[in-house]
């Protein structure tokens, strides 16, 4: 009965690289969410997405951040041109329903530290 | 719109006695609301949540929460700390009827003394 995965747990980059990282939801989940905590915040919403559609982005920011939940495979959070303030920590989370009644099963987490 | 106040960003307490994190909200819509705990470099895990039936959750570990619409209110409590709650601890509330983003205070941390 595995939960949210999130890979890799711990990311280290150098300024200018690409960060990408996965989140393979609970099995049978469809709506997948994305959020991001900076130190000593609590988190903060990116984007929602529902198989190969974007729902909800109005937490990301509009310039080299992307993200994708295809039809197979994992969702992916892409980071081009990281900066030092990209430094944080991601959370992944899936809901097997739509609506914001339903429970969200979050992933352990990958922290990306930008160099 | 929707937002969440944690009121304390850090409450301590003794082994044994109550605890209480104090959280407000505002929501234009008819709001679901939940408590999640965050142990060191660990996801998060729910604690309970409200979602119109009773006012009083309970939720695992021994916490519970009462939905005081009143007040705009959610309140977390324990009857008695256990040095394993030490956390850090999220209030969440979504817009029940649609879909998408929730949205986090920004923590309380509990500390828990022998």
């Amino acid at each position: 009965n595995a939960g949210v995965m999130q890979n890799p747990r711990h990311l280290v980059r150098r300024r200018g690289q690409e960060a990408r990282l996965r989140c393979s939801p609970v099995k049978g989940h469809s709506h997948v969410y994305w959020y991001r905590q900076l130190p000593e915040e609590g988190l903060k919403f990116m984007v929602y997405l529902q198989k190969e559609n974007i729902i909800d982005e109005s937490g990301m920011p509009k310039e080299r951040f992307s993200a994708e939940f295809p039809k197979e495979g994992p969702s992916i959070l892409r980071i081009q041109q990281v900066v030092r303030g990209d430094s944080a920590a991601y959370f992944c989370a899936s809901s097997l329903r739509q609506g914001g009644n339903n429970e969200q099963f979050f992933g352990p987490g990958t922290r990306l530290t930008v160099l | 719109a929707q937002s969440v106040t944690q009121l304390d960003s850090h409450v301590s307490v003794s082994e044994g006695t109550p605890v209480l994190l104090r959280c407000n909200y505002s929501s234009s819509y008819s709001p679901s609301l939940f408590w999640y705990v965050q142990h060191p470099n660990k996801g998060l895990q729910l604690l309970l949540k409200y979602t119109s039936a009773a006012t009083l959750v309970k939720g695992i570990n021994g916490f519970e929460a009462e939905f005081k619409k009143s007040e705009t209110s959610f309140h977390l409590t324990k009857p008695s700390a256990h040095m394993s709650d030490a956390a850090e601890y999220f209030c969440v509330v979504s817009d029940k009827e649609r879909a998408g983003k929730s949205t986090f205070g920004d923590g309380t941390t509990l500390t828990v003394k022998p």
